[in-house]
């Protein structure tokens, strides 16, 4: 059964630092991953999302990995802003239950003035 | 375009009653899926569907049914209310592709079942 984890459950960084964030699978085979933002009280938002053939995604200041081999996917968020508090989520597709994403718990992001 | 709505947001049940959350698209999806979301466990799929007329469990399916007559509607009805599903419910929907196209989410249901 996959298995998806995000460590640190919580981060705080000051405005202006470079944010990496972190998404663990034990299953590598996998159709795709998905990383989302969820402010409180909200619903998802779609912010990347990299096939299983492709290394990385880029969008503005956003910058997601993907090292099926290890199991891992990075989310990097340059040069970060108040703006971009906000929970992390990501989610895996695996290859045995097409249609069915598995969540990681989320890693919940303050960026302080 | 609206997007995927929800109805409705806060809800109050008491044990064994019934009830049905409601989720439309208007982007001509055929995907469509429920989650619940509970605290430090991230989203849980309940259950999807890829098209009118098909509907499959996710990993969280007991105590719940689902029905999908038409490719905009996909409602989620709780036939005996527990505490157990209170709970945080998202609808989301993606194009026919999913493993090539991102999912779209609703704004959530709050329920509280006493």
């Amino acid at each position: 059964k996959q298995e998806v984890t995000q460590i640190p459950a919580a981060l705080s960084v000051p405005e202006g630092e470079n944010l990496v964030l972190n998404c663990s699978f034990t299953d590598s085979a996998i159709y795709n991953l998905q990383w989302f933002r969820q402010d409180p009280g909200k619903g998802l938002t779609s912010l990347l999302l990299i096939q299983s053939s492709q290394r990385e995604q880029t969008s503005g200041r956003l910058n997601a990995s993907l090292d099926k081999s290890s199991g891992r996917s990075t989310l990097y968020i340059a040069a970060s802003q108040p703006g971009d508090s906000a929970t992390y989520l990501c989610a895996v597709m695996t290859t045995d239950s097409w249609g069915k994403f598995q969540f990681g718990a989320g890693t919940q992001v303050v960026v302080t003035p | 375009n609206a997007g995927v709505t929800q109805t409705p947001k806060f809800q109050v049940l008491k044990t064994g009653q019934s009830m049905t959350l409601q989720c439309a698209q208007d982007m001509n999806h055929e995907y469509m899926s429920w989650y619940r979301q509970d605290p430090g466990m991230g989203l849980r799929l309940i259950h999807y569907s890829v098209g009118a007329g098909i509907t499959d469990q996710g990993e969280v399916p007991n105590g719940y049914n689902v029905s999908r007559s038409t490719t905009e509607d996909f409602p989620l009805r709780l036939l005996s209310a527990a505490p157990s599903q209170t709970s945080v419910y998202f609808c989301a929907s993606s194009k026919g592709q999913v493993i090539r196209e991102t999912q779209y989410f609703g704004p959530g249901t709050r329920l509280l079942v006493l």
